[in-house]
């Protein structure tokens, strides 16, 4: 089973800064990974797929990047909605389609 | 638009059953695999299930195995997990969802929580 390990648990960032959440697969998984962010209360919504593509309805300033066992989600400026929390998953290698455990972004 | 509206969740005694269903529109469900995920309380995202797009294969994670069967209906648009054996541990709010043709999963439902207590 593929592990993907997040990092940090928690980043803390004010309004307006950019922010890096990184992602770490146990063996490499091409580009397939998926970045979803979730709001409390609701259902994960998805973010990026295949390592970098933003997916519909997305804003700008989300974006993906990595191959292999590296990756990395950025958001280049910091809106108030964007203080939740981030998975990343990764589809190359199933069963299981795993998730990393996930980074909680508060507001510092 | 795309809908995905679970049900069936509840509260169920150890070693109860429960039937959760899924149900899609807005897309050609018949199309597109679809896959279980659970979040327990306060937790991150677990994979529990998939099947492919007419039902002729499925997968499961070994935590559910044996114990867990998904199914689908194409001709209703209805995702199922049927659940036995439950376990305090299947605690938990469970998520269908929709894998896109790369695999990665598009659209969520709002989710059904299961509760496992005496």
């Amino acid at each position: 089973e593929i592990v993907m390990t997040q990092s940090p648990a928690t980043l803390s960032l004010s309004p307006g800064e950019r922010a890096t959440l990184s992602c770490r697969a146990s063996q490499s998984v091409g580009r397939n990974v998926a970045w979803y962010q979730q709001k409390r209360g609701q259902a994960p919504r998805l973010l990026i797929y295949r390592a970098s593509n933003t997916a519909t309805g997305i804003p700008a300033r989300f974006s993906g990047s990595g191959s292999g066992t590296e990756f990395t989600l950025t958001i280049s400026s910091l809106q108030s909605e964007d203080f939740v929390v981030y998975y990343c998953q990764q589809y190359n290698n199933w069963p299981p389609h795993t998730f990393g455990q996930g980074t909680k972004l508060e507001i510092k | 638009e795309v809908q995905l509206v679970e049900s069936g969740g509840g509260l169920v005694q150890p070693g109860g059953s429960l039937r959760l269903s899924c149900a899609a529109s807005g897309f050609i469900f018949s199309s597109y695999w679809m896959h279980w995920v659970r979040q327990t309380p306060g937790k991150g995202l677990v994979w529990v299930s998939h099947i492919n797009s007419d039902g002729s294969t499925t997968n499961y994670a070994d935590s559910v195995k044996g114990r867990f069967t998904v199914s689908r209906d194409n001709t209703k648009n209805t995702l199922y997990l049927q659940m036995n054996g439950l376990r305090a541990e299947d605690t938990a709010v469970y998520y269908c969802a929709r894998a896109t043709f790369e695999g990665d999963f598009d659209h969520w439902g709002q989710g059904t929580l299961v509760t496992v207590s005496s």
